[in-house]
């Protein structure tokens, strides 16, 4: 069965520090590939998805990038956090058909102070 | 701005009670989804209608589809404790297939 992983958990850093988030999955091969953020209380926002090695798409701009190093490896990253990234980061994949139902991760808690 | 919304923002209800959540979208869809999350937890997939399906159903649940009217509802029947989340629709667009964009949700709370 396919399972995804996300790490770390929780994370408190200061403004200014790097971020790097990963996530992986196990047991399904080329998924597509999501990062959302959720900031408390509220919906998600796609931040960035992949549909491939090496291929990034990303929804907004902002103070994150992505990268995809290999097929079931999404890491999430910063150079200098913002109070702002603050928020819930949840990775997800998707087999890509199959009316494309998306598969979560537990969640990564950012809190920039 | 977001694609889906949902309505209620917060919905209370009793133990028992049947539970019905909406879903508004803008543009053409593929298919809409519907998503429950626990307080502080990921998302877990409860069931998907397609753009040419009307209805659908899956245990205590169902979801109705009004491409006219762009717009879903989720009935939750016979409510209990443990229903209590946060539940979000979320629509694949025909342009810009491969992605799910979610509306801001409804939490639910069931009291006992």
């Amino acid at each position: 069965s396919q399972t995804i992983h996300q790490w770390p958990a929780t994370l408190v850093q200061p403004v200014g520090s790097p971020l790097s988030l990963e996530c992986t999955v196990e047991g399904t091969s080329n998924p597509n590939l999501y990062w959302y953020r959720q900031a408390a209380g509220r919906g998600l926002q796609l931040l960035f998805y992949s549909v491939g090695i090496g291929q990034i798409s990303s929804e907004v701009p902002q103070n994150l990038s992505a990268s995809r190093p290999q097929d079931r490896q999404f890491i999430l990253s910063s150079k200098k956090l913002l109070l702002s990234d603050s928020g819930f980061y949840l990775c997800a994949w998707a087999t890509g058909y199959d009316g494309n139902t998306i598969y979560f991760g537990e969640g990564s808690w950012l809190t920039v102070v | 701005s977001q694609q889906g919304e949902e309505d209620p923002q917060a919905l209370s209800i009793q133990e028992g009670e049947n539970a019905t959540m909406n879903c508004s979208y803008k543009t053409s869809i593929n298919n809409l989804q519907w998503y429950r999350q626990n307080s502080g937890r990921g998302l877990v997939h409860l069931i998907l209608i397609r753009s040419n399906e009307r209805e659908k159903h899956s245990g205590r649940l169902r979801v109705t589809l009004d491409t006219s009217k762009k717009s879903s509802s989720l009935l939750i029947t016979a409510s209990r404790a443990a229903d209590t989340a946060s539940y979000f629709c979320a629509t694949e667009l025909v342009q810009g297939a491969q992605k799910l964009v979610f509306g801001q949700g409804t939490r639910l709370t069931i009291n006992p």
